[in-house]
């Protein structure tokens, strides 16, 4: 069965540090993976997605097929990424994403 | 563009009474989805139509739960007798081939 798992449901930093959010998925063949953001009581936008290897906002996320991680990076964490993220695997060949139950970043100054 | 348009932004109901979303999906794009997000459950996808054929809607809960797509830019997603647990942020997402999904503003719906 297709899963993803974000294993934090809160993550909890100060302005300046490190930051990372896991994300564990099972899937057959190779999906495509990406991360949405959700700022406060606002839509989900795309903030990257691993084929295309961007760095967006200072985040990156490298696709670890050995472990089946996707996990997000950013080396010095500021206030306003503070918002829910989540992780969304895309199985090749079929339209849907499977949304992971995503993480709360708060970043405090 | 102007994205992924939905309405209302909010909806107050009483338990039983008919609610219908509406979806305008982005120009050019053929794959429209229905998800419901709450803090128990998180995103889930409700519907998924391709070329505004419905392709899998396992994720309806209830037959109180219908969506129409009657042409390419115009989505409905209609629940009939509305209940509390329905309380919820429903999101309409349109996407075009493997490009990721633009959503919508959501509509935040609550039932009384």
């Amino acid at each position: 069965a297709q899963r993803v798992t974000q294993p934090e449901k809160l993550l909890s930093v100060f302005k300046g540090a490190p930051v990372e959010l896991k994300c564990n998925y099972s899937y057959s063949g190779s999906p495509e993976l990406f991360w949405y953001v959700q700022y406060s009581r606002q839509r989900l936008q795309l903030l990257l997605r691993h084929i295309s290897r961007e760095s967006i906002k200072g985040f990156t996320a490298d696709l670890n097929k050995g472990e089946t991680s996707f996990h997000l990076k950013k080396p010095f964490a500021q206030e306003e990424d503070s918002a829910m993220y989540y992780c969304a695997p895309q199985n090749s060949g079929y339209s849907t994403l499977t949304f992971g139950k995503g993480t709360m970043l708060l970043v405090s100054p | 563009d102007a994205g992924v348009i939905q309405s209302p932004r909010h909806e107050v109901t009483e338990m039983g009474q008919e609610v219908t979303l509406r979806c305008k999906p982005i120009s050019g794009h053929n794959s429209l989805f229905w998800y419901r997000q709450t803090m128990m459950r998180g995103l889930e996808l409700l519907i998924y139509f391709n070329n505004n054929v419905p392709i899998d809607d396992s994720g309806m809960p209830e037959d109180r739960f219908s969506a129409k797509m009657p042409n390419a830019s115009f989505s409905t997603l209609k629940i009939q007798p509305s209940e509390p647990r329905d309380s919820a942020v429903y999101f309409c997402a349109s996407s075009f081939g493997d490009s990721g999904y633009t959503f919508g503003s959501g509509t935040r719906l609550t039932v009384v």
